[in-house]
Parts: structure tokens; sequence; C-alpha cells
């Protein structure tokens, strides 16, 4: 089976740093993405791991660890405009699926 | 470019009409895909089309037709739909994973959508 599974919510100051978290399971791991979705609009791609480690894309970076089934992204110097859903998404071997995991709404406030 | 683009944006229909959903990318990507999402949950895999071929139909129900015309364009064929198939209906499409233009990755791009309603 599989199950991916992220905060519901969280809530973060302008200027502030915040971790999104996201762990795991699924048979056939091949990638792990991480998406932007404004309400009511498309998602759009921030970042991709397939080894363990660290990526950093200006003020994103994403983290994966393999072994621990574990990814966070961490957004730095907190905007307003960054107030949306970050949706975790794993790929799978063998295929073109990804699941999505149910995503994490962030609430950046003044 | 990394542009996909959906038309209409909104439709509206009755359980008795025929529409289409049309999405069109000039990324040179050949695999192309149809989810669905209801508000406020993720997206669900719908249909997964590679060099213009169905590879992936997630036990979609037959009032939901897709057809792929092209490397570029990628329709959804709608027939007496219910009202529970009212959600945003969005097109990817991404390079082919093992290819040598996929680079390793076969990120998806995601067009703006299609807010369907069904009466």
């Amino acid at each position: 089976g599989q199950n991916i599974d992220q905060p519901t919510e969280m809530t973060a100051t302008e200027g502030a740093i915040v971790q999104i978290n996201c762990t795991y399971q699924t048979s056939g791991f091949n990638g792990l993405f991480w998406y932007q979705q404004h309400a009511g609009e498309a998602p759009t791609f921030l970042s991709y791991n397939v080894l363990d480690g660290l990526e950093e894309k200006g003020r994103f970076s994403s983290f994966l660890s393999r072994s621990k089934g574990y990814s966070y992204l961490l957004l730095k110097e907190l905007q307003m405009k960054d107030s949306a859903s970050y949706l975790c998404a794993v790929r799978k071997t063998g295929g073109f699926k990804t699941i999505f995991g149910a995503g994490t709404r962030l609430f950046v406030k003044a | 470019d990394t542009e996909v683009t959906q038309t209409p944006k909104h439709l509206v229909m009755g359980m008795t009409n025929k529409k289409s959903l049309k999405c069109e990318q000039h990324m040179g990507h050949r695999a192309m895909y149809w989810y669905k999402q209801k508000a406020k949950k993720p997206p669900e895999l719908m249909f997964v089309y590679s060099y213009e071929k169905l590879s992936i139909n997630e036990s979609v129900p037959s009032r939901f037709s897709p057809e792929c015309p092209n490397s570029s364009l990628l329709n959804l064929h709608l027939h007496a739909l219910q009202p529970e198939d009212s959600a945003l209906y969005l097109c990817a499409s991404s390079q082919v994973m093992g290819t040598r233009l996929a680079g390793g990755t076969d990120t998806q791009y995601f067009g703006p959508g299609t807010r369907l309603t069904v009466l």
C-alpha cells in the first residue's frame, strides 16, 4: 500500500522560516516532489528529490531521507504570497504514477 | 516555456450534455495526464498517455473518455456526468522517465485547470 502524511495546516509569520514535513510509505519509491497550490489554481512545481540530502532553490529547500521515508520543505523569509497549500508527492517505480499527499495549508500572517 | 494551457476555464453542464475539455503543451513532452481534484483534496490521477497511447486508466467511469490526437494535445470527452463529478480537472505533461530528454526526472507541469460544475 501507500500512505503520505503531512500536517493539515500551519501558521507562520512574515519573514520567518517554516518547515513542512512529509512522511511516506510506499512500495517502490522513485522520487519525491513538492508542489505549491494556491486556492483554485493549478499546482506549481517547487522541488524534486530522488537522492538523500538537501536541495536548495532560492528561498525554498527540500530534504529527503529515503531510509526514514521522510522529507521536508523549508521556506525562508516568508512572504504573504507564500500562503498556499503545499503538496508532497511520491513517484512510484515502474510507471507514471505520482501519488499526492493531502497537502499542508500554510497561512502567513503579518 | 513551461506552459500547459487548458480550455475552457469554467464549464457548467447538465447531466445529459456532451462536452470536451482540451489541453495543449508545446514543451515536447511525450507524457500527458488528466487529474481530478475536489476542494481541499489532493489531485487524483485519472489517465496517463505516453507517446499518444493510453498507458494508465485508473478505473475511471466510461462517462469520461480521453483522447490524445497528437503529441501536443489531450482531450477529455464528457457525457452523462453526475453532480458528484463536479471538480477541478487538471491536465499535466512531463518528459518520459528514462529518456535522454527527461534528465533523470519526469516532473509534471500542470495547466490552470477547468472548473467543472454538473447540474
